[in-house]
């Protein structure tokens, strides 16, 4: 099975301050890689899919990239509503793995 | 607007069964592959199983393989989840899931429902 390695878990920054999440993968997956927001109490919620494609209505701060093994999630300018848990997903052959989570804070 | 209610969870002892149901809406249930993912309490995300729009594919992750069966009722907009032998471990917030595609293994879950609670204790 895929093991996907996201880190950090946890993360603190400013308003304001460009942020990065990354997540690697065990194995080839091409782009079939998603990234997901979850507020506490919430339901997570789709941002990116197939690695670098905004879902929509989802704001243009946020943006994915990579292919293969590598793969970056990052908010170009923070807000306070973007304090949640960010989770990497891939699928592959009938299996779906998320990653360990990132916790977002305010500094 | 596209709703997912999931319900059928509780406090059930280690080794009985529960069937959970989540009722679709607002979107052409019978076009697209569903899942269930969970959740244990402070924990992160875990797929569980996942069926495609004509239950002709299905994937189950391999700590619920042999215990749990997912289906689908295209007619009534309904996906269930039938879990069996439960242990502790499967106590978690269980969460319906929309599919982008039709099919299992090249999509993303663009649609969530609140999750229903699944505790398995004695």
């Amino acid at each position: 099975d895929i093991q996907m390695t996201q880190s950090p878990s946890s993360l603190s920054a400013s308003v304001g301050d460009r942020v990065t999440i990354t997540c690697q993968a065990s194995q080839d997956i091409s782009n079939y890689l998603n990234w997901y927001q979850q507020k506490p109490g919430k339901a997570p919620k789709l941002l990116i899919y197939d690695a670098s494609n905004l879902e929509t209505g989802v704001p243009s701060r946020f943006s994915g990239s990579g292919s293969g093994t590598d793969f970056t999630f990052t908010i170009s300018s923070l807000q306070p509503e973007d304090i949640a848990t960010y989770y990497c997903q891939q699928y592959d052959n009938l299996q779906y793995t998320f990653g360990q989570g990132t916790k977002l804070e305010i500094k | 607007e596209v709703q997912l209610v999931e319900s059928g969870g509780g406090l059930v002892q280690p080794g009985r069964s529960l069937r959970l149901s989540c009722a679709a809406s607002g979107f052409t249930f019978d076009d697209y592959a569903m899942h269930w993912v969970r959740q244990a309490p402070g924990k992160g995300l875990e797929w569980v199983s996942g069926i495609s729009w004509n239950s002709g594919s299905i994937g189950y992750a391999d700590s619920v393989k042999g215990r749990f069966t997912i289906s689908r009722d295209n007619a009534k907009n309904s996906l269930y989840l039938q879990m069996n032998s439960l242990r502790a471990e499967d106590t978690a917030l269980y969460y319906c899931a929309k599919d982008m595609g039709q099919w299992l293994g090249g999509s993303s879950f663009d649609y969530w429902g609140q999750g229903t609670l699944v505790t398995v204790s004695s």
